[in-house]
């Protein structure tokens, strides 16, 4: 059963760092696309970054510069480091993979994690 | 990457037909034939319901259907029952390895 454990967030002030982490289980990281989606408080899903392949990445205009995605093969372990963070960045973050034979469709999600950025 | 655009809500009784609209550009949704469909029920993580535009993701009934024409994507829900009462959101491929979603639209069910 494919499973993901998301941890990390919390509150933080403007212009600080998060590292939230994902933790996979009934498939390997490295053999997926994995991407992050986040949700504002009350708005929409907003799609903010993927890892695919061996190791290329992509980003959300919004946070361009500013979030890493990562992952540990080892320990089966997706990663967003999170920069320069905004008030605009609060958001619930949700770790996320596609189903088989998908190609753009997040069938699975984790529980999400809360990052609140504020002074 | 412009949110798609959805209605902010929709409404019906139960055992009707409801028709969710998600407008996009010529650079995502009218393009690429890769538009989903995600339920989210309020505290909870979205459900994935239809994936390329028209393929029932694993479990789903099929009172839920998807469609495209153009630059519009639709979820049709027939048989509305309490449960269906959700967010619902669609989103889709941008090209070069990006997504995009909808706003969300609240689904009453009467």
């Amino acid at each position: 059963e494919v499973q993901l454990v998301e941890s990390g967030g919390g509150f933080i002030q403007p212009g600080g760092s998060l590292r939230l982490s994902c933790a996979a289980s009934g498939f390997t990281v490295s053999s997926n696309h994995m991407s992050w989606v986040r949700q504002a408080p009350g708005k929409g899903l907003e799609w903010v970054s993927i890892i695919y392949n061996a190791d290329d990445r992509n980003y959300a205009d919004s946070v361009k510069g500013r979030f890493t995605i990562s992952r540990d093969n080892s320990k089966n372990t997706l990663y967003l480091q999170l920069n320069n963070l905004r008030a605009d960045d609060t958001a619930v973050y949700y770790c996320v993979r596609g189903g088989s034979a998908m190609f753009w469709a997040f069938e699975h999600w984790g529980q999400g994690t809360l990052v609140t950025v504020s002074s | 990457q412009s949110a798609l655009t959805q209605p902010r809500s929709v409404s019906g009784s139960p055992g009707q037909s409801v028709t969710i609209s998600c407008t996009g550009t010529s650079t995502d949704l009218g393009t690429y034939t890769y538009v989903s469909w995600y339920q989210q029920h309020p505290g909870k993580a979205p459900k994935l319901m239809i994936y390329d535009v028209h393929k029932r993701a694993s479990g789903v009934p099929d009172r839920f259907s998807g469609s495209k024409s153009g630059n519009t994507a639709s979820l049709t829900i027939s048989g509305l029952q309490a449960d269906d009462e959700a967010e619902y959101f669609c989103g889709s491929y941008a090209g070069a390895y990006t997504g995009v979603f909808g706003g969300g639209t609240k689904l009453t069910v009467l």
